[in-house]
């Protein structure tokens, strides 16, 4: 049973413009959130973290927003470059599972020039 | 250099063999994990550990074993017993509860 969705597999976005990458979760329990980015091949590399005291954290391009009562999360960038284009995870983790970590299935973002 | 080490990064093996990979992380954390990447799957959790000669099973721990008998070290054994073996196995640390993990750079596994 899948506690963290993503439902859109794919996002194509122009340079400049904002990508907006959304994430969804079932288990109430989650108190900390984070996106990883993930080229090919290689592992995956945090970008930002929000904690579930807080609804919105900020990061240079990077911006995640936290929607407690919707249990939805999502991941702003502004402004997209081609060297975002990734595959970015939603995870999410609760205190009561000591701290283990539940992904996402992932959505490939795709920036074009 | 602080890290996560995870080698080979290619791994071939024939059916019915057992094979370990070995994960290595000099970044004094407590936490070690092992997940599977598959096509269109995203990361599912093997085996995770919280702490020295302790671990805990994950979603996906049949036909896998684990050991931590030192700190840096957390080998994963992909046994005959599990049926899918090829994979993109990745290794993670943390320092502990509601941290990120820092993900080494994975060993893809084919087993012929």
């Amino acid at each position: 049973d899948q506690q963290v969705k993503q439902n859109s597999p794919s996002l194509s976005v122009q340079e400049g413009r904002i990508s907006i990458l959304n994430c969804d979760y079932t288990n109430s329990m989650f108190d900390y959130f984070l996106w990883y980015k993930k080229y090919p091949a290689e592992g995956p590399t945090f970008l930002i973290s929000i904690s579930s005291i807080k609804d919105k954290n900020e990061d240079g391009r990077f911006t995640v927003f936290l929607n407690k009562s919707a249990k939805h999360l999502s991941l702003h960038i502004v402004p997209s470059q081609p060297g975002d284009s990734a595959v970015y995870f939603c995870a999410a983790s609760a205190m009561m599972t000591l701290g283990r970590l539940y992904f996402g299935r992932g959505t490939q973002l795709t920036v074009w020039p | 250099d602080g890290g996560i080490t995870q080698s080979p990064k290619y791994l071939f093996r024939k059916e019915g063999q057992n094979v370990t990979l070995s994960c290595e992380q000099n970044l004094n954390h407590d936490a070690m994990y092992w997940y599977r990447q598959d096509p269109g799957q995203g990361l599912r959790l093997i085996y995770y550990s919280q702490i020295v000669n302790d671990f805990q099973k994950g979603d996906i721990a049949e036909g896998y074993s684990v050991s931590r008998e030192k700190k840096e070290s957390f080998p994963l054994t992909v046994t005959s017993a599990q049926k899918n073996p090829t994979a993109f196995y990745l290794c993670a640390s943390s320092e502990g509860m509601n941290t990120e993990a820092f993900f080494g750079q994975g060993t893809r596994l084919t087993v012929v």
